[in-house]
């Protein structure tokens, strides 16, 4: 089966701009999340959407917004890019939205904010 | 909030030798506490779980974790290091009512010969 997917691999934007990273969960999971890692730190939580709903929001600017589609598939958008926001963000997927559930990670998109 | 702390951002051990990473959490109710791992220019891979079952846990590749709530820990052993446990291990603790998982800042392992 294949794992999670995270569309594009890489990109690289100018300050300002705006940028939609995708992600595709394992077949059968209906919860995403997002995480932004930048480089020498662990994951910051910025969403969970369950069921196409929003379930959980991290500490994060309403530059970042993310949604969830029929199929689950999600998108994170984030406008007004800054350079601090250049890190690895990663999506992940699990069956359920509660904790105790497995969260499978994708290979993460890196995000390069000139 | 929930949080963890990882202590020691680098840990170097030789081959063959005990992994003991550590990693102390707080909260406020009993927490789901995970592992995983991350080599270089790869996503996170999950060692093992913690949800409230067993206090000693065992994952993949030979590590276990074991859940001391005296202590408020959740240390990562390995009896024998390899080279192919390079890499970085990050702590995590996620709430019960959704996936909003708080990481600790990683460890850095490193495996000499």
């Amino acid at each position: 089966d294949a794992g999670v997917t995270q569309s594009p691999t890489h990109l690289i934007k100018t300050r300002g701009q705006h940028v939609t990273l995708r992600c595709s969960p394992i077949s059968g999971h209906k919860s995403v999340s997002w995480y932004q890692q930048v480089l020498g730190q662990g994951p910051q939580f910025i969403f969970q959407y369950y069921e196409k709903e929003e379930r959980g929001r991290g500490n994060f600017p309403d530059r970042f917004s993310a949604r969830q589609f029929p199929n689950y598939s999600s998108e994170l958008n984030v406008n007004a890019l800054l350079l601090g926001d250049s890190a690895l963000y990663l999506c992940a997927s699990s069956l359920g939205g509660q904790g105790a559930y497995e969260q499978y990670f994708g290979p993460g998109t890196r995000l390069t904010v000139t | 909030a929930q949080s963890v702390t990882q202590l020691g951002s680098h840990v170097s051990v030789s081959e063959g030798a005990l992994v003991l990473l550590r990693c102390n959490y707080s909260s406020s109710v009993p927490p789901y506490l995970f592992w995983y791992v991350q080599y270089p220019n790869q996503g996170l891979q999950l060692l093992l779980k913690y949800t409230s079952a067993a206090t000693l846990v065992k994952g993949i590749n030979g590590f276990e974790a074991e859940f001391k709530k005296s202590e408020t820990s959740f240390h990562l052993t390995k009896p024998s290091a390899h080279m192919s446990d390079a890499a970085e291990y990050f702590c995590a603790v996620s709430e019960v009512k959704n996936n909003d998982m708080r990481f600790g800042a990683g460890t850095r392992l490193t495996v000499k010969p």
